[in-house]
């Protein structure tokens, strides 16, 4: 089956600096990509996805790069802001359609220090 | 709208006992999914509804564990009886329906954190 491996588990970086979360996943028919922001006291939510037909996406502050070859996608969060502390999980399935087949990372706690 | 509802959001019991645990989707979300993370670890799926039917229960670790959805409404997750592993976050999350596929975004819920002692 499919394996992800998420790095880095803790991530601390000053206000305004990048952050950037890296997963790699095993199953080469993987071609869906969400990231999901879990903010303290909440459930995990959506913040971006990425199919395997693209090789970048961006939305405001956030982008995410696939490779597929290498079998690695990346989150890119550019001029953090304290509100951008939280859990990251990133996941990896053959299908957007199929949350059963949906893997996820171990997560990583980012810190965004004033 | 209300989103996904879980409940309790923390529940301390010790081992041997019994714990439900209940997740209210978002009207209409006729897809229910139960996740658990343990401790630092990744979330792991444990089974899905559709409606009141499972889809697919292949995640759930053993019998101790028995979901049900009685009326494809809210759905309940029994744990009877509790062992110390069973310890970490239970998610549950839904999606609507379109067509022939899943389709629309996964909404999670809090989460209920049992702990085992």
């Amino acid at each position: 089956g499919e394996n992800v491996e998420q790095h880095p588990s803790t991530l601390s970086v000053q206000e305004g600096d990048s952050a950037v979360i890296k997963c790699t996943y095993s199953d080469s028919a993987s071609n869906y990509f969400p990231w999901y922001k879990q903010e303290l006291g909440k459930g995990p939510q959506l913040i971006i996805d990425i199919r395997s037909n693209v090789g970048e996406k961006k939305d405001q502050r956030i982008a995410v790069t696939l490779n597929k070859t290498a079998k690695h996608f990346s989150l890119h969060i550019t001029e953090t802001q304290p509100e951008d502390s939280a859990v990251y999980f990133c996941a990896a399935s053959p299908s957007s359609g199929s949350a059963r087949q949906l893997t996820f990372g171990s997560g990583t706690q980012l810190t965004v220090l004033p | 709208e209300a989103g996904v509802t879980q409940f309790p959001s923390h529940s301390v019991i010790e081992k041997g006992q019994t714990v439900t645990l209940r997740c209210d989707p978002i009207s209409g979300h006729d897809n229910l999914y139960w996740y658990r993370r343990v401790m630092g670890k990744e979330i792991k799926f444990l089974l899905h509804f559709v409606k009141e039917s499972k889809q697919d229960e292949s995640g759930m670790p053993n019998n101790r564990f028995l979901a049900e959805r009685t009326g494809g409404t809210y759905s309940t997750l029994k744990v009877q009886p509790a062992e110390l592993e069973d310890s970490g976050v239970y998610f549950c999350a839904s999606r609507g329906y379109s067509g022939t596929r899943n389709t629309g975004e996964l909404f999670f819920g809090e989460g209920s954190r049992l702990t085992v002692l």
